[in-house]
């Protein structure tokens, strides 16, 4: 079974404080999301990386940042947390990509952030 | 961009069937998902259709009519546990990233 880990389930920070969400996933996949969820607005896509060392912004990726360093691991990094970034954020996984792909992505357990 | 609605609340009973509807508007379409999310969990694959027609698998079935930009989740038998919030979400426009909508949360009652 595909694992997919967040560092933490509830973390609480200051307005201005630096925040990192950390993503783990243990079966190889090429690709990894960040997403935020928000009641009433679904689902929305931060970030994404189709490789080590490879990102792209998403739908909503003003005022976060990430990094993929090594192929299991995808970090969301807030530079300055601020309160509308109070949010539940996931982190998925998925094979790889490509045309006649299904593959479909499997999800953290997330991290629900509030930024007092 | 991708336009997908979603009821956003349904009701109905144990044992009951219940159909939950997406409609998109998109041009490019290649692939449509459902996700089961239950409360303060992660979502959870349900299904992928990307020709037209239904998809069975158990009590769960999934419907695709391109040519409308509809889809329909069939759940049949329904149980308690079934109470959570269903993903559709969508696929299109050269992008193998699907767009998600905002889920229709459904409360199965005794």
């Amino acid at each position: 079974d595909v694992k997919v880990t967040q560092s933490s389930r509830y973390l609480v920070k200051r307005t201005g404080e630096k925040v990192f969400l950390e993503c783990v996933q243990d079966m190889d996949h090429e690709n990894m999301f960040w997403y935020r969820q928000d009641p009433g607005l679904g689902l929305r896509l931060i970030y994404f990386s189709y490789d080590v060392k490879m990102k792209e912004k998403g739908d909503i990726p003003e005022g976060y940042s990430v990094s993929r360093e090594k192929k299991e691991r995808f970090s969301l990094i807030l530079e300055s947390a601020s309160t509308n970034q109070t949010s539940m954020y996931l982190c998925a996984s998925r094979l790889s990509t490509g045309a006649a792909n299904n593959k479909e992505q499997f999800f953290g357990p997330g991290t629900r952030l509030t930024v007092l | 961009g991708q336009n997908i609605d979603q009821p956003t609340e349904m009701t109905a009973t144990e044992g009951a069937i219940v159909q939950i509807n997406c409609t998109y508007q998109t041009s490019g379409f290649n692939g449509l998902f459902w996700y089961q999310q239950h409360a303060g969990e992660a979502p959870t694959f349900l299904s992928y259709n990307v020709l037209d027609g239904l998809e069975e698998k158990g009590r769960f079935s999934s419907f695709l009519s391109r040519s409308k930009g509809y889809s329909y989740l069939l759940l049949k038998e329904l149980q308690m546990k079934d109470s959570a919030s269903y993903l559709c979400a969508v696929r299109a426009g050269g992008s193998y990233i699907p767009t998600f909508g905002r889920g229709t949360s459904l409360i199965v009652h005794p």
